[in-house]
Protein backbone atom coordinates (compact mmCIF):
# COMPACT_ATOMS: atom_id res chain seq x y z
CA UNK A 1 0.00 0.00 0.00
CA UNK A 2 1.23 3.77 -0.51
CA UNK A 3 3.24 5.01 1.92
CA UNK A 4 3.50 7.95 3.73
CA UNK A 5 6.00 9.56 5.84
CA UNK A 6 6.58 11.98 8.29
CA UNK A 7 9.91 13.23 10.00
CA UNK A 8 10.36 13.90 12.62
CA UNK A 9 7.99 12.09 14.54
CA UNK A 10 8.40 14.41 17.88
CA UNK A 11 10.42 17.30 18.57
CA UNK A 12 10.84 19.48 21.40
CA UNK A 13 12.05 23.41 20.59
CA UNK A 14 12.38 26.53 22.23
CA UNK A 15 9.72 29.25 22.50
CA UNK A 16 10.57 31.59 19.24
CA UNK A 17 12.30 29.05 17.12
CA UNK A 18 11.04 27.73 13.72
CA UNK A 19 10.45 24.19 13.41
CA UNK A 20 10.36 22.62 10.25
CA UNK A 21 8.30 18.95 9.64
CA UNK A 22 8.40 17.20 6.29
CA UNK A 23 5.98 14.70 4.93
CA UNK A 24 7.31 12.25 2.21
CA UNK A 25 4.88 10.21 -0.08
CA UNK A 26 7.66 6.95 -0.43
CA UNK A 27 6.00 5.00 -3.31
CA UNK A 28 3.56 7.37 -5.24
CA UNK A 29 3.55 11.40 -6.66
CA UNK A 30 0.96 13.24 -4.54
CA UNK A 31 -0.44 16.10 -6.42
CA UNK A 32 -2.03 16.81 -3.21
CA UNK A 33 -1.23 16.58 0.17
CA UNK A 34 -2.94 18.10 3.52
CA UNK A 35 -2.20 19.23 6.59
CA UNK A 36 -3.72 18.24 9.77
CA UNK A 37 -3.60 19.80 13.35
CA UNK A 38 -5.09 17.03 16.32
CA UNK A 39 -5.56 18.75 19.76
CA UNK A 40 -5.89 16.18 22.74
CA UNK A 41 -9.03 14.38 22.52
CA UNK A 42 -10.06 16.47 19.85
CA UNK A 43 -10.77 15.46 15.84
CA UNK A 44 -8.22 16.67 13.05
CA UNK A 45 -8.43 19.58 12.06
CA UNK A 46 -7.55 20.45 8.49
CA UNK A 47 -5.15 23.44 8.14
CA UNK A 48 -3.92 23.88 4.66
CA UNK A 49 -4.03 21.58 1.18
CA UNK A 50 -1.11 21.91 -1.02
CA UNK A 51 -0.55 21.47 -4.73
CA UNK A 52 2.51 20.71 -5.82
CA UNK A 53 4.25 23.71 -7.34
CA UNK A 54 1.46 26.14 -6.27
CA UNK A 55 0.43 27.77 -2.85
CA UNK A 56 -0.95 26.24 -0.42
CA UNK A 57 -4.53 27.27 0.50
CA UNK A 58 -5.03 27.69 4.60
CA UNK A 59 -8.42 26.94 6.09
CA UNK A 60 -9.75 30.14 7.96
CA UNK A 61 -8.43 31.19 11.17
CA UNK A 62 -5.38 29.34 10.12
CA UNK A 63 -2.11 31.76 9.94
CA UNK A 64 -0.16 31.50 6.75
CA UNK A 65 2.96 33.40 7.78
CA UNK A 66 3.36 31.35 10.99
CA UNK A 67 2.66 28.23 9.46
CA UNK A 68 4.72 27.97 6.28
CA UNK A 69 3.99 25.21 3.76
CA UNK A 70 6.38 24.41 0.90
CA UNK A 71 5.15 21.52 -1.92
CA UNK A 72 8.06 21.83 -3.89
CA UNK A 73 7.90 17.99 -5.54
CA UNK A 74 5.48 15.44 -6.32
CA UNK A 75 6.81 13.44 -3.32
CA UNK A 76 7.69 16.03 -0.66
CA UNK A 77 5.47 18.57 1.35
CA UNK A 78 7.01 20.86 4.41
CA UNK A 79 5.25 22.99 7.04
CA UNK A 80 7.37 25.02 9.55
CA UNK A 81 6.18 26.20 12.25
CA UNK A 82 7.80 29.89 12.64
CA UNK A 83 8.31 31.41 16.07
CA UNK A 84 6.80 28.21 17.93
CA UNK A 85 4.60 29.01 21.14
CA UNK A 86 3.82 26.72 23.68
CA UNK A 87 -0.16 27.51 22.16
CA UNK A 88 1.30 25.61 19.18
CA UNK A 89 2.11 22.46 20.77
CA UNK A 90 0.05 19.78 19.35
CA UNK A 91 -0.09 16.74 17.20
CA UNK A 92 0.65 17.45 13.05
CA UNK A 93 -0.43 15.12 10.58
CA UNK A 94 0.22 15.37 7.30
CA UNK A 95 -1.59 13.31 4.37
CA UNK A 96 -1.12 12.81 0.61
CA UNK A 97 -3.05 11.76 -2.12
CA UNK A 98 -2.54 10.41 -5.53
CA UNK A 99 -3.05 12.30 -8.43
CA UNK A 100 -6.73 11.47 -9.85
CA UNK A 101 -7.22 9.38 -6.50
CA UNK A 102 -10.01 10.38 -3.56
CA UNK A 103 -8.55 8.53 -1.01
CA UNK A 104 -5.14 9.91 0.75
CA UNK A 105 -2.85 8.26 3.07
CA UNK A 106 -1.87 9.56 6.16
CA UNK A 107 1.82 10.19 7.80
CA UNK A 108 2.37 9.02 11.60
CA UNK A 109 2.24 12.03 12.89
CA UNK A 110 4.65 14.46 14.80
CA UNK A 111 4.03 16.03 18.39
CA UNK A 112 5.16 19.77 18.52
CA UNK A 113 6.01 20.44 22.13
CA UNK A 114 6.92 24.18 22.66
CA UNK A 115 8.81 25.08 26.22
CA UNK B 1 -20.01 24.08 5.43
CA UNK B 2 -19.56 20.19 6.04
CA UNK B 3 -19.62 18.64 8.97
CA UNK B 4 -19.19 15.24 11.12
CA UNK B 5 -20.78 14.24 13.99
CA UNK B 6 -19.52 11.24 16.06
CA UNK B 7 -21.70 10.72 19.29
CA UNK B 8 -20.18 8.20 21.18
CA UNK B 9 -16.63 9.59 22.60
CA UNK B 10 -15.74 6.56 24.35
CA UNK B 11 -16.83 3.34 24.44
CA UNK B 12 -16.16 0.50 26.57
CA UNK B 13 -16.99 -2.92 25.54
CA UNK B 14 -16.27 -6.50 26.87
CA UNK B 15 -14.70 -9.21 24.19
CA UNK B 16 -17.03 -10.79 22.23
CA UNK B 17 -19.73 -8.07 22.23
CA UNK B 18 -21.47 -6.22 19.50
CA UNK B 19 -20.00 -2.62 18.60
CA UNK B 20 -22.11 -0.12 16.43
CA UNK B 21 -20.51 3.55 16.35
CA UNK B 22 -22.60 6.40 15.21
CA UNK B 23 -21.61 8.70 12.72
CA UNK B 24 -23.66 11.47 10.76
CA UNK B 25 -23.03 14.47 8.58
CA UNK B 26 -24.26 17.55 7.19
CA UNK B 27 -23.46 18.42 3.30
CA UNK B 28 -26.06 18.64 0.16
CA UNK B 29 -24.33 17.04 -2.23
CA UNK B 30 -22.14 13.66 -3.00
CA UNK B 31 -20.01 12.72 -0.47
CA UNK B 32 -17.63 9.52 0.13
CA UNK B 33 -17.45 8.64 3.79
CA UNK B 34 -14.57 7.21 5.31
CA UNK B 35 -13.77 5.10 8.94
CA UNK B 36 -9.90 5.74 9.75
CA UNK B 37 -9.03 3.58 12.53
CA UNK B 38 -5.86 5.14 14.94
CA UNK B 39 -4.20 2.41 17.34
CA UNK B 40 -1.94 3.71 20.10
CA UNK B 41 0.96 4.81 19.09
CA UNK B 42 0.16 4.57 15.25
CA UNK B 43 -1.23 6.42 11.92
CA UNK B 44 -4.56 6.62 11.24
CA UNK B 45 -5.12 3.64 8.60
CA UNK B 46 -8.47 3.61 6.20
CA UNK B 47 -11.06 0.90 7.66
CA UNK B 48 -13.31 1.21 5.04
CA UNK B 49 -14.45 3.84 2.34
CA UNK B 50 -17.84 4.59 0.37
CA UNK B 51 -18.18 6.07 -3.05
CA UNK B 52 -21.17 4.66 -4.13
CA UNK B 53 -23.31 1.28 -5.20
CA UNK B 54 -23.90 -1.05 -2.34
CA UNK B 55 -24.48 0.76 0.89
CA UNK B 56 -23.61 -1.46 3.19
CA UNK B 57 -19.47 -1.88 2.85
CA UNK B 58 -17.16 -4.26 4.14
CA UNK B 59 -13.46 -3.70 5.39
CA UNK B 60 -10.59 -4.70 6.94
CA UNK B 61 -10.69 -6.49 10.34
CA UNK B 62 -14.20 -7.85 10.23
CA UNK B 63 -15.67 -3.97 10.04
CA UNK B 64 -18.27 -2.94 8.33
CA UNK B 65 -20.59 0.09 7.87
CA UNK B 66 -23.97 1.36 6.10
CA UNK B 67 -24.55 4.52 4.29
CA UNK B 68 -28.12 5.90 5.06
CA UNK B 69 -28.61 8.63 2.81
CA UNK B 70 -31.42 9.88 4.25
CA UNK B 71 -30.33 10.03 7.64
CA UNK B 72 -27.27 10.90 6.42
CA UNK B 73 -25.28 8.23 8.01
CA UNK B 74 -22.20 6.00 8.09
CA UNK B 75 -22.42 3.59 10.91
CA UNK B 76 -19.75 1.96 11.69
CA UNK B 77 -20.56 -2.15 13.01
CA UNK B 78 -18.69 -5.17 14.07
CA UNK B 79 -20.21 -8.14 15.26
CA UNK B 80 -17.87 -9.13 17.66
CA UNK B 81 -14.86 -7.07 19.05
CA UNK B 82 -11.39 -7.94 20.06
CA UNK B 83 -8.92 -7.00 22.68
CA UNK B 84 -7.11 -5.86 19.60
CA UNK B 85 -9.51 -3.40 18.43
CA UNK B 86 -9.01 -1.11 21.07
CA UNK B 87 -8.21 2.23 19.48
CA UNK B 88 -9.85 5.77 17.96
CA UNK B 89 -11.92 5.37 15.24
CA UNK B 90 -12.83 8.62 13.56
CA UNK B 91 -15.42 9.07 10.63
CA UNK B 92 -14.45 11.63 8.08
CA UNK B 93 -16.67 12.95 4.76
CA UNK B 94 -15.05 13.89 1.68
CA UNK B 95 -17.44 16.42 -0.66
CA UNK B 96 -16.62 15.78 -4.21
CA UNK B 97 -17.14 19.30 -5.34
CA UNK B 98 -14.19 21.32 -6.38
CA UNK B 99 -12.67 22.19 -3.43
CA UNK B 100 -12.62 18.84 -2.19
CA UNK B 101 -11.54 18.18 1.23
CA UNK B 102 -11.90 15.34 4.02
CA UNK B 103 -13.49 16.43 6.96
CA UNK B 104 -12.97 14.02 10.02
CA UNK B 105 -15.64 13.45 12.84
CA UNK B 106 -14.34 14.11 16.55
CA UNK B 107 -13.55 10.42 17.29
CA UNK B 108 -14.61 7.36 19.16
CA UNK B 109 -12.24 5.65 21.83
CA UNK B 110 -13.24 2.57 22.04
CA UNK B 111 -11.66 0.08 24.67
CA UNK B 112 -12.32 -3.19 24.90
CA UNK B 113 -11.98 -5.36 27.76
CA UNK B 114 -10.44 -8.87 28.21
Amino acid sequence: GAVVSQHPSWVICKSGTSVKIECRSLDFQATTMFWYRQFPKQSLMLMATSNEGSKATYEQGVEKDKFLINHASLTLSTLTVTSAHPEDSSFYICSARPGGATEAFFGQGTRLTVV
Amino acid sequence: AQSVSQHNHHVILSEAASLELGCNYSYGGTVNLFWYVQYPGQHLQLLLKYFSGDPLVKGIKGFEAEFIKSKFSFNLRKPSVQWSDTAEYFCAVLNTGTASKLTFGTGTRLQVTL
